[in-house]
C-alpha cells in the first residue's frame, strides 16, 4: 500500500545546492507533517500543514522551506544545508485539520539526505 | 510537555520467543493519545495502535498485544511467538490533546528476531 509517497528516496547535496523533496499523499486527508528523523535522537516535527496552511513551525531554520500548494502534495525546499541537517526526512497525513492531538498519522518511506 | 522514554535501544531474540518493548509516558495533560510505529529498514513508520487516555483495556491483536496502564505512565507491547518479519526499530509516541497534532516519539527499540 502507498498512502504516502516520497521522492527522492536518496539524495546527496552539496551545501551549497538548492534541492526539494516532494511528498505527496493519496488517501484524501487534511493535515501533512515533515518530521526530522537524526541518528540517535527522536523524530523531531518540522512543519504542520492543513488545508494548505501552514499550522506549525517548530522553530526550523529558514534554509528549510514548505511549502503545501494542495492537501496532497507538500514540499520541502533546501538550500545552503549544513552537514548536522543530514537526516531521514519523514512526511505524515492524518485526516483531520492537525491542529488537535489524537489524530493518527500516517507516514512516508522518507528521503534519506546526505550533506556534503 | 510531553516525554516518551524507551529505555531498550536494542533487543535480541530468538525465532518464536516473546518480547516486550517497554514505554514510559510523561505529560500534564488529562487527555492524551499513545501510539505504537513499527519502522522495517525500508523506512516507513507503520501504524500499529492508537489508544486514548481513557480507555486502559489491554489490547490484542493476532501476536502482539498491549498493556496500558496509566498507574505507572507506561505503555508496553508484546509480540508473542516473535518472527523474523518482526526485527525493524519500534517507536512509541503521544500526543496531547491540546495544541497541534504533534507526536513525541521515543528514540525506538530495535528489535532483531534470529532464526
Amino acid at each position: 500500500e502507498t498512502g504516502v509517497t516520497q521522492t527522492p528516496r536518496h539524495l546527496v547535496m552539496g551545501m551549497t545546492n538548492k534541492k526539494s523533496l516532494k511528498c505527496e499523499q493519496h488517501l484524501g486527508h487534511n493535515a501533512m507533517y515533515w518530521y526530522k528523523q537524526s541518528a540517535k535522537k527522536p523524530l523531531e516535527l518540522m512543519f504542520v500543514y492543513n488545508f494548505k496552511e501552514q499550522t506549525e513551525n517548530n522553530s526550523v531554520p529558514s534554509r528549510f522551506s514548505p511549502e503545501c500548494p494542495n492537501s496532497s502534495h507538500l514540499f520541502l525546499h533546501l538550500h545552503t544545508l549544513q552537514p548536522e541537517d543530514s537526516a531521514l526526512y519523514l512526511c505524515a497525513s492524518s485526516q483531520g485539520d492537525g491542529l488537535a492531538g489524537g489524530e493518527t498519522q500516517y507516514f512516508g518511506p522518507g528521503t534519506r539526505l546526505l550533506v556534503l | 510537555a510531553q516525554k516518551v522514554t524507551q529505555a531498550q535501544t536494542e533487543i535480541s531474540v530468538v525465532e518464536k520467543e516473546d518480547v516486550t518493548l517497554d514505554c514510559v509516558y510523561e505529560t500534564r495533560d488529562t487527555t492524551y493519545y499513545l501510539f505504537w510505529y513499527k519502522q522495517p529498514p525500508s523506512g516507513e513508520l507503520v501504524f500499529l495502535i492508537r489508544r486514548n487516555s481513557f480507555d486502559e483495556q489491554n489490547e490484542i491483536s493476532g501476536r502482539y498485544s498491549w498493556n496500558f496502564q496509566k498507574s505507572t505512565s507506561s505503555f508496553n507491547f508484546t509480540i508473542t511467538a516473535s518472527q523474523v518479519v518482526d526485527s525493524a526499530v519500534y517507536f512509541c509516541a503521544l500526543s496531547a490533546q491540546t495544541g497541534a497534532n504533534n507526536l513525541f516519539f521515543g528514540t525506538g527499540t530495535r528489535l532483531t528476531v534470529i532464526p
